[in-house]
């Protein structure tokens, strides 16, 4: 199955400073139809996975513009501008070009 | 807006059953695949089935494979999973997500199981 490494797995921040978390696949996330199925959540404590952007870095419905997603074949990023206290919590990145459908490990994102 | 409701979690012996069950609305759920993610304590996700719009095509992990069952009613806009031979290692939280192996792109807000003696 397809490994994803995210890096750094911990992340301390500081409010209104930009945040960077790496997503490394190890195979190209290029599927044969030509898209690349890679997906972005974040999870904040006590809740449920949200995601934050598909097919590498189209913005889901309310996601901040704070956010963007980017990358291709098997390296991807999810970049913060500049955070805000709301986006504590476990940043995943999961893959679902290739079978079975596999998630990072998690970057757990603190203030 | 989209809510998916999962019930039926709870704490059972090992080689115990349990039936999980995920309502839905705010979108039409015969239009859209449906999958189970679910993630142990403290631990990270991991995708456990999926099903088709029409349910004619199931899909597993390889960990649950021939003990869980994943099924759906198009009527009563529910998702199910049946989970047999029970294992320690099958705690976890379970969430259904909306979408295929591709998307998850909406989550419950998860049904709690635990296996143990």
């Amino acid at each position: 199955e397809v490994v994803m490494t995210q890096s750094p797995l911990s992340l301390p921040v500081t409010l209104g400073q930009p945040a960077s978390i790496s997503c490394r696949s190890s195979q190209s996330l290029v599927h044969s139809d030509g898209n690349t199925f890679l997906n972005w959540f974040h999870q904040r404590p006590g809740q449920s996975p949200r995601r934050l952007f598909y097919k590498v870095s189209n913005r889901d419905s309310g996601v901040p513009d704070r956010f963007s997603g980017s990358g291709s074949g098997t390296d991807f990023t999810l970049k913060i501008s500049k955070v805000e206290a709301e986006d504590v919590g476990v940043y995943y990145c999961m893959q679902g070009t290739h079978w079975p459908p596999t998630f990072g490990q998690g970057t757990k994102l603190e203030i | 807006d989209v809510q998916l409701l999962e019930s039926g979690g709870g704490l059972v012996q090992p080689g115990a059953s349990l039936r999980l069950s995920c309502t839905s609305s705010g979108f039409t759920f015969s239009s859209s695949a449906m999958s189970w993610v679910r993630q142990a304590p403290g631990k990270g996700l991991e995708w456990v089935s999926a099903i088709s719009k029409s349910g004619i095509s199931t899909y597993y992990a390889d960990s649950v494979k021939g003990r869980f069952t994943i099924s759906r009613d198009n009527s009563k806009n529910t998702l199910y999973v049946q989970m047999n031979r029970l294992r320690v290692d099958d705690t976890a939280v379970y969430y259904c997500a909306r979408g295929d192996t591709t998307t998850f792109a909406s989550w419950g807000q998860g049904s709690l199981v635990t296996v143990s003696s």
